[in-house]
């Protein structure tokens, strides 16, 4: 069975400090790594994708990802209340075009005022 | 990133009906689009797999009779939830995959529907 885990949270960081999301995944011939962001209510907004190992950024996003450590992270600078949310780790299934996402339960970030 | 549409938004029907929830692709052609379910302080559930033109894939335990789905064209899936009960009550939401000018296949997510059965 393959499986993403993440820690469930919550996470809590003051305000302008920087947050740090985890997740391990099991399956090791997975390409496509994904952080979605699901505010209460709504449905998941992709924040950032990363499909080599290393880091990505995108503003305040990063994206780090070791294949070799099954482990991919994703850290967000200058935390803002605005960020508060859960955050989705999700993995291709398989290599091949349009193959469905496995998601991980989600950690739930807290950035307190 | 790209945009879908979900539609309705919302919807209370009584026990026994059928429903139909639309999802669109409204920028880029959609090669394939995923259903999914949430229930409350959950993580979404893969319902279902469909590509254009062709039948859906659906998850284990997911009944294709009850959950029926259509992938007409690249920008439009549809869901149909039949002879609804109260235990199908649950946020469907679905995502569309094309390839993206990365050179991958992101998935982006349509805003979901809220389905109450009475």
């Amino acid at each position: 069975q393959k499986e993403v885990e993440q820690n469930s949270g919550p996470l809590s960081v003051p305000e302008g400090a920087i947050a740090s999301l985890n997740c391990t995944y099991s399956d090791r011939g997975s390409q496509s790594f994904f952080w979605y962001r699901q505010y209460s209510g709504k449905s998941p907004e992709l924040i950032m994708f990363i499909y080599s190992n290393g880091d990505k950024e995108d503003g305040r996003f990063t994206a780090q990802l070791n294949k070799a450590s099954q482990y991919v992270s994703l850290l967000i600078r200058d935390s803002q209340p605005s960020d508060s949310a859960t955050y989705l780790c999700a993995v291709n299934r398989g290599t091949e075009a349009g193959t469905a996402l496995i998601f991980g339960k989600g950690t739930t970030l807290s950035v307190s005022s | 990133g790209a945009v879908v549409s979900q539609h309705p938004s919302r919807v209370i029907c009584k026990s026994g009906t059928s429903v139909k929830i639309e999802c669109r692709s409204l920028d880029f052609q959609a090669t394939t689009m995923f259903w999914y379910r949430q229930f409350p302080k959950q993580s979404l559930m893969l319902m279902a797999t469909s590509n254009e033109g062709s039948k859906a894939t659906y998850e284990q335990g997911v009944e294709k009779d009850k959950f029926l789905i259509n992938h007409a064209s690249l920008t439009l899936s549809t869901l149909t939830v039949t002879s609804a009960h109260p235990e199908d009550s649950s946020f469907y939401i679905c995502s569309a995959s094309g390839l993206s000018g990365s050179g991958g296949y992101e998935q982006y997510f349509g805003p979901g529907t809220r389905l109450t059965v009475t």
